[in-house]
């Protein structure tokens, strides 16, 4: 299986400030057909995940344009460009190249 | 807009067997574009793919978690736009959050799209 690894596993943020996340893969996720299929999920306490990018930085809709996402390969960041209250939670990334799918492990975002 | 939503027991005693539904709405189960899954997240932990299956019946499991394959039937009621999942000789390692969802095998937007809002089952005695 294909390992994802994020970093940091937590983060505390100020209110307005940036955030940035990490995902790094085992393997490369570039499929055959040339596209990258690594997702972004955000959980919230008690809630289930809602997914934020898809193909690394298509957001789906209603996601708010402070999340974008980059990358290639194997190495991957999401990054909130003002963090409002909102935002707290866990964030996953899930790469949907290789069967079986794999999520990372979550990053813990607070705030400060 | 797409809906899914899982019902099953909150308490199941070991070596028992879990039943889970998820009712769609929104949407027929009916597709070849999509197929339904089961993900379940450990207390407090990250989140573990069960298996998935599509309408006409193909189904997948997840290939590193071998003993859940010879313990799991998923299935699908089209006539009541549900899909369902029956896991046997339940354990404490069984005790986790159980989450229905849609996801997709092909296209730009390959993955996971829409959740239930998951179902909570503790293994007790």
């Amino acid at each position: 299986d294909v390992v994802m690894t994020q970093s940091p596993l937590s983060l505390s943020v100020t209110l307005g400030q940036p955030a940035s996340i990490s995902c790094r893969s085992s393997q490369s996720l570039v499929d055959a057909d040339g596209n990258t299929y690594l997702n972004w999920f955000h959980q919230r306490p008690g809630q289930s995940p809602r997914r934020l990018l898809y193909t690394i930085s298509t957001r789906d809709s209603g996601v708010p344009d402070r999340f974008s996402g980059s990358g290639s390969g194997t190495l991957f960041t999401l990054k909130l460009s003002g963090v409002e209250s909102e935002d707290v939670g866990v964030y996953y990334c899930m790469q949907g190249s290789h069967w079986p799918y794999t999520f990372g492990q979550g990053t813990k975002l607070e705030i400060k | 807009q797409v809906q899914l939503q899982e019902s099953g027991p909150g308490l199941v005693k070991p070596s028992q067997t879990l039943s889970v539904t998820c009712s769609v709405s929104g949407v027929s189960v009916i597709t070849d574009d999509y197929f339904w899954t089961w993900i379940r997240q450990f207390p407090g932990e990250g989140l573990q793919w069960i298996g998935y299956i599509y309408f006409s019946g193909y189904t997948y499991y997840t290939p590193s978690n071998p003993s859940l394959k010879t313990r799991l039937v998923m299935s699908v009621d089209s006539s009541r736009n549900q899909f369902s999942l029956r896991l046997n000789s339940m354990t404490d390692a069984d005790t986790a959050v159980y989450f229905c969802a849609r996801g997709r095998n092909s296209g730009s937007s390959r993955g996971v799209d829409h959740w239930g809002q998951g179902n909570l089952v503790t293994v007790s005695s």
